[in-house]
């Protein structure tokens, strides 16, 4: 059973379009981590959020946590190839365990 | 600059034989964890360890065993590998600080491990 689901699975758009992923849990996490992935390379951290309803922004990404800290998404304005690759979000469940979404798939095109 | 050294990109391995696959982190974290990637799936976490000696199972611990006799090292064995854990293997390591609990986790590049 997986604890984080995200959706959608895969997304394929075309270089200046708005996207949202969506991280969902039916568990309550005390923090909530966003990371990117490229092919041949392990992930890297992107965000952490702790506070529910806590929202944060990196330049043309913006992550916001859920009030109930159950669910998460990342939106990305204007995107572009350079954001091509594999997005996880990550909650944290007591003793640091680390937890991961089934991922999103972003392929951006010229 | 931080590092998390995993020892093979790539492996082949038989059905039926012991693998070892070893992680070192140069970061003195206390966490580390394995895990294996496949497509649809994300990372599912096998076992995590945050501290030496102790280990903590995960979501899909059946097959597998670690070992963690040093700080810095954590190695992941599948006692008789079988075809159905070819994967995509991850180690990670993160801090653990008191009071502090989302401290960034730091992977490795990866073990593809085909086994035949």
């Amino acid at each position: 059973t997986q604890l984080l689901e995200q959706s959608p699975q895969f997304l394929s758009i075309q270089e200046g379009e708005n996207l949202t992923v969506y991280c969902n849990s039916s568990s309550v996490f005390s923090s909530l981590q966003w990371y990117r992935q490229e092919p041949g390379e392990g992930p890297v951290l992107l965000v952490t959020v702790v506070t529910g309803g806590e929202v944060k922004k990196l330049k043309r990404l913006t992550f916001q946590f859920g009030d109930a800290r159950k669910d998460s998404s990342l939106h990305i304005t204007a995107a572009q190839p350079g954001d091509t690759g594999l997005y996880l979000c990550a909650g944290e469940k007591d003793t640091d365990k680390l937890i991961f979404g089934t991922g999103t798939r972003l392929q951006v095109f010229p | 600059d931080v590092k998390v050294t995993q020892s093979s990109r790539y492996l082949v391995k038989r059905t039926g034989e012991k693998v070892f696959l070893e992680c070192v982190q140069d970061m003195d974290h206390e966490n580390m964890f394995w895990y294996r990637q496949d497509p649809g799936l994300g990372l599912r976490l096998i076992y995590f360890s945050y501290d030496v000696k102790m280990k903590e199972k995960g979501d899909i611990p059946e097959g597998y065993s670690v070992s963690r006799e040093k700080k810095e090292r954590f190695s992941l064995i599948l006692e008789s590998a079988s075809t159905n854990q070819t994967s995509m293997y991850l180690c990670a390591s993160s801090l653990w600080e008191l009071g502090i609990r989302n401290t960034e986790a730091f992977f490795g590049q990866g073990t593809r491990l085909t086994v035949v």
